[in-house]
């Protein structure tokens, strides 16, 4: 089945450590995403992804890191520097031009 | 910049009646897109309809339809025969049409809709 697949669903984390997280698509999107969702806000963009080594800021890109080594894969990192990093992380990926479909989201807690 | 607005926190609608979202946007652009997705309580974001500026037909999507209003810059999403499947948050979004591979979407604050029996 084709898809977009997050993991782990659930993740914890002290403060102060870097965390990544998966986002891997089998659908031969060109673009990828990450989102940020807090309670009462819609998503917020963290970075996108257009090609293969290249990658660009959204919205909200501080204290976030990504890399994109293979067109499948958009790992994002949460640095140590992200002061409020506990939120809702969607991953999506679209074909050129074409809607934006998601993931099911990782939940990071960190404490 | 562009802004999308849902000013319905919560609504609620009975078992097989209608019910209609509001969104209102802001942009100076004459080509883009909007769409409405539903994220269920497992936060899976899902597309439910979308429309494209340069259309004036609504788009429809079985028992999803949106009235797009260009020129009030207003897309509202009535959901027919409302099913107890249909509790969710619904949100509205915009993207900017021409921006070759990849464009961002600018998400609304959402609306979560209750379906009574």
């Amino acid at each position: 089945d084709g898809g977009i697949t997050q993991s782990p669903k659930y993740l914890f984390r002290k403060e102060g450590q870097n965390v990544t997280l998966s986002c891997e698509q089998n659908l031969n999107h060109d673009a990828m995403y990450w989102y940020r969702q807090d309670p009462g806000q819609g998503l917020r963009l963290i970075y996108y992804s257009q090609i293969v080594n290249d990658f660009q800021k959204g919205d909200i890109a501080e204290g976030y890191s990504v890399s994109r080594e293979k067109k499948e894969s958009f790992p994002l990192t949460v640095t140590s520097a992200q002061k409020n990093p506990t939120a809702f992380y969607l991953c999506a990926s679209s074909l050129a031009g074409y809607e934006q479909y998601f993931g099911p989201g990782t939940r990071l807690t960190v404490t | 910049a562009q802004t999308v607005t849902q000013s319905q926190p919560e609504m609620s609608v009975q078992e097989a009646e209608t019910v209609t979202l509001s969104c209102t946007y802001d942009t100076s652009e004459s080509d883009y897109y909007l769409f409405w997705y539903k994220q269920p309580p497992s936060r899976q974001m899902i597309l439910v309809i979308r429309q494209e500026a340069y259309k004036q037909q609504n788009a429809t999507e079985n028992r999803f339809s949106v009235n797009f209003q260009k020129a009030a810059k207003s897309f509202s999403l009535k959901i027919s025969d409302s099913q107890l499947g249909d509790a969710a948050m619904y949100f509205c979004a915009y993207r900017r049409g021409n921006t070759g591979t990849a464009s961002k979407l600018t998400f609304g604050t959402g609306t979560r809709l209750q379906v009574t029996l």
